[in-house]
């Protein structure tokens, strides 16, 4: 079955840390470039980063950018959000998505996850 | 930075009916331009991509047209279970952004 599946989410303060995983399956990992897209509470969709199939590269929204590291891991089918300095703004749903195969960075997503909610509050 | 405009927050149409959606991109994305249906508690759903092209599974009476600046998602015959929000995405600018549109709420009377 293709899918995506997030892990991690759950309630932390602010200026604290989290690290999201979403785990892969039913398709070749290593031949997609991922990306995560968030979505506050009653709210529309925000992109957040993309990563390269080897993860070689990644690039993040200005919104993030210096506070969320976006790595993978081949091997284990697994993709992941290091989200640090974390603030009351960044609470929100978390998904993983999938790129479209053979469009490099040019892609829409066609797979998503169920998402993860990442609530930031002390 | 790219900001792609959906010109209305909330559409109300009858089933049966047609439904216009619009995308309005502030600079020309070319073709690269996506459509997302999200319902309520669900993640986004991938409808059209590449502007115009259905994704796999998705029902014919959905269609997309535009290029450059301005982009129309069509629901013909619309049914219940189409509603939704409705999000128009670009995937055209280096480096890498993706951005959405603030989204249409079709609700359907």
């Amino acid at each position: 079955h293709v899918q995506l599946v997030e892990s991690g989410g759950g309630v932390v303060q602010p200026g604290r840390s989290l690290r999201l995983s979403c785990a892969a399956s039913g398709f070749t990992f290593s031949g997609h470039f991922l990306s995560w897209v968030r979505q506050p509470p009653g709210k529309g969709l925000e992109w957040l980063a993309v990563i390269s199939p080897d993860g070689s590269s990644a690039y993040y929204a200005d919104s993030v950018k210096g506070r969320f590291t976006l790595s993978r891991d081949n091997s284990k089918n697994t993709l992941f959000l290091q989200m640090s300095s974390l603030r009351p703004e960044d609470t929100a749903v978390y998904y993983c998505s999938r790129l479209s195969a053979g469009t490099r960075w040019f892609g829409a997503f066609d797979l998503w996850g169920q998402g993860t909610m990442v609530t930031v509050s002390s | 930075e790219i900001v792609m405009t959906q010109s209305s927050a909330t559409l109300s149409v009858s089933p049966g009916e047609r439904a216009t959606l619009s995308c309005r991109a502030s600079q020309s994305v070319n073709s690269n331009l996506a459509w997302y249906q999200q319902k309520p508690g669900q993640a986004p759903r991938l409808l059209i991509y590449g502007a115009s092209t259905r994704a796999a599974g998705i029902p014919a009476r959905f269609s997309g047209s535009g290029s450059g600046t301005e982009f129309t998602l069509t629901i013909s015959s619309l049914q219940s279970e189409d509603s939704a929000v409705y999000y128009c995405q670009h995937y055209n600018k280096w480096p890498p952004m993706y951005t959405f549109g603030q989204g249409t709420k079709l609700e359907i009377k």
